[in-house]
């Protein structure tokens, strides 16, 4: 599994509340990504990060904001949770040099109501 | 931007069955990943693969890559293979994939 945990694994919260996610890894890996997965849409980047203080914007990143203190830690926030962000999202590394296989978290399901 | 898609959406069979799901894409990768996603569950990553052929038990993943093309297949189907498959493309120059949008499988025993 890669040692790839996620917190909270399941969230309610409420519209125009902040919500933060938090991905944690042991490996070390540069590269972590956040993605959330709807019916119909499959997975789509949120945002991903290539070092600690770099993170760059995916297809979907509206609404969202990411942080990278610490090699290990990738947090993705909420500002202001909307209805359209209920979703399930998921935290990935890359093992770098495997043609980007990535290995992902267990998932976090949010619903915002 | 590189389009993924996958078919069929949906696959019902029979226990049994020689299972095939298939993805295209539009532009040329530098390797494609086969996922499996069972209800609930977390995803995991089945095969990757640049040309040719690999086989994991009772599962071959195939990749043409002149047609942009690559297919899963499951000999002797059962119902704990019943799960959504992802095909996603790992691009030239990037360390970002694109994800088809899954193949929900269900095996009938």
């Amino acid at each position: 599994d890669a040692g790839i945990t996620q917190s909270p694994r399941h969230k309610v919260t409420e519209t125009g509340t902040p919500v933060t996610l938090r991905c944690h890894q042991t490996e070390n890996h540069r590269y972590m990504y956040w993605y959330r997965q709807d019916p119909g849409h499959g997975l789509r980047l949120i945002h991903y990060s290539y070092g600690v203080k770099d993170t760059d914007k995916g297809e979907v990143s509206d609404g969202y904001s990411v942080s990278r203190s610490k090699t290990e830690d990738f947090l993705l926030t909420l500002e202001s949770a909307t209805s359209s962000q209920t979703s399930v999202y998921f935290c990935a590394i890359n093992r770098q040099g495997q043609h980007n296989e990535q290995f992902f978290g267990p998932g976090t399901r949010l619903t915002v109501l | 931007k590189n389009e993924v898609e996958q078919s069929p959406q949906n696959l019902t069979a029979q226990e049994g069955e020689f299972i095939t799901i298939n993805c295209s894409y539009s532009v040329g990768i530098s390797a494609l990943h086969w996922l499996q996603q069972h209800p609930g569950g977390g995803i995991v990553s089945l095969f990757m693969l640049s040309s040719g052929k690999k086989k994991h038990g009772r599962l071959i993943a195939t990749i043409n890559i002149q047609e942009k093309h690559s297919s899963l297949h499951i000999t002797a189907s059962h119902p704990r293979d019943s799960a959504v498959y992802i095909c996603a493309v790992a691009n030239f120059g990037n360390e970002k994939l694109t994800f088809g949008t899954g193949t929900r499988l269900t095996i009938i025993p």
